[in-house]
């Protein structure tokens, strides 16, 4: 069955990188889309991109200057890196594929 | 970028009441290929989003007949007929028709 699931470091650093992977399996990457969506705590959702099916990308405007979503279809991964991150991008990030969405996972920014 | 603006922000219902969720665009959703790419869906307490509604009124299988979306063009509404107590949380409109994609603000749905 179609699964998602994220992973990556649960605390990050400010002014350091986020690196995060999301694991499909029950689909292919080269005939679906795959989007990242973040919520900061009791906050609501926030849409960062998509990796469409050709390999196309799209990002949130105010993300995109520090924002890159790649993947390895041999692997059945994406891949989502965000530089200089503030206490602001402390969230639960999410990949999506629209209909089925993995756990999340959170995501500290701190000292 | 398109905004939605989703109102109420909170509602309270009783068990069996009929409410419904506003979604407006700042921008038509109507693609050039004649869909209309916006979805509903449904924040649980402490778990993920799931999808009700996708091209504005279909309703996603598994989901509930209770559950019905409706609008064009900039309007949009879901309507849920007869809360029930699990329909508690957090209501989206999402638009995919305009890239990039955004979500509405959300709409808080409490049962008396």
């Amino acid at each position: 069955q179609v699964q998602l699931k994220e992973s990556g470091p649960g605390l990050v650093q400010p002014s350091e990188t986020l690196s995060l992977t999301c694991t499909v399996s029950g689909f292919s990457l080269t005939s679906n889309s795959v989007h990242w969506v973040r919520q900061p705590p009791g906050k609501g959702l926030e849409w960062m991109g998509i990796i469409r099916s050709g390999g196309s990308t799209d990002y949130n405007s105010a993300l995109k200057s520090r924002l890159s979503i790649s993947r390895d279809t041999s692997k059945s991964q994406v891949f989502l890196k965000m530089n200089s991150l503030q206490t602001e991008d402390t969230a639960i990030y999410y990949c999506t594929r629209s209909r089925y969405w993995g756990q999340g996972t959170l995501v500290t920014v701190s000292s | 970028d398109v905004v939605l603006t989703q109102t109420p922000p909170t509602l309270s219902a009783t068990i069996g009441q009929s409410v419904s969720i506003s979604c407006r665009s700042s921008q038509s959703l109507l693609h050039s290929n004649g869909n209309t790419y916006l979805n509903w869906l449904l924040q649980r307490p402490g778990q993920p989003p799931q999808l009700l509604i996708y091209l504005v009124s279909r309703l996603e299988s598994g989901v509930p007949n209770r559950f019905s979306g409706s609008g064009s063009g900039t309007d949009f509404t879901l309507k849920i007929s007869g809360v029930e107590a699990e329909d508690l949380g957090v209501y989206y409109c999402v638009q995919s028709t305009h890239a990039p994609f955004t979500f509405g603000s959300g709409t808080k749905l409490e049962i008396k």
